[in-house]
């Protein structure tokens, strides 16, 4: 089983709403990734977690909070955003947090936000 | 220049036939590399993993890497209506970084 779950599939807020997605996966990958992508443009990777620890920031605005409770569960938590931030957020998960085949990544099926 | 070039298209074929998908990169340390399908406003689905030179075969699917020429392929041979998506490549190095490709836009008419 290759599964990622996003909630919700679509999220409509407006720029003073703070709001959360949520990401799981059951299948004991250590590795865990928040992308942005917008239309017609490849995945824009945000946030990597390893071993529940925040390893890479790509530079994201504060306005993104990331969270990793446990080794199955993501969560990005939303604030203050701008129109410009609607986007399909993805997230996905690999067995380990280095290279190699241990570490292809398995992408959910996102979040389509739509910032008002 | 981008660290990975992948033609957008779209591309377009009849159902039947054989698509190349093809993309060029500049970054020597890449090792890793896949083939990722994407259909729309859904999330990439990866088809395809590589490591170093060599090819692989799956089913209608294979795919190709010729590290001396930078130049990675993905070969659909008897193409369907259903292939009709987004292909998009990435590679990584010894970071576990993806590097993504633009993607191309496939479509098979029946």
């Amino acid at each position: 089983d290759t599964e990622v779950t996003q909630t919700p599939k679509h999220l409509v807020m407006g720029m003073t709403n703070k709001k959360s997605l949520k990401c799981e996966q059951h299948m004991g990958h250590r590795a865990m990734y928040w992308y942005k992508q917008k239309a017609k443009k490849p995945p824009e990777l945000m946030f990597v977690y390893s071993y529940e620890k925040l390893s890479i920031n790509e530079s994201v605005p504060s306005r993104f909070s990331p969270e990793c409770p446990n080794s199955s569960l993501l969560n990005l938590h939303l604030h203050a955003l701008q129109p410009e931030d609607s986007a399909l957020y993805l997230c996905a998960s690999s067995q380990g947090g280095g290279a190699g085949h241990r570490d292809t990544q398995y992408f959910g099926p996102g979040t389509r936000l739509t910032v008002l | 220049q981008k660290e990975v070039e992948q033609d957008p298209g779209p591309l377009s074929v009849p159902e039947g036939a054989i698509v190349s998908l093809n993309c060029t990169y500049s970054n020597s340390a890449f090792q890793y590399f896949m083939w990722y399908r994407q259909y729309s406003r859904k999330g990439p689905e990866l088809l395809m993993y590589t490591y170093s030179s060599g090819n692989k075969e799956d089913g209608r699917f294979t795919a190709q890497v010729d590290k001396s020429s930078k130049y990675i392929s993905l070969f659909i041979r008897d193409s369907q209506p259903s292939d009709s998506a987004t292909y998009l490549c990435a590679m990584s190095g010894n970071t576990g970084k993806l590097i993504f490709g633009q993607g191309t836009t496939l479509q098979v008419k029946p």
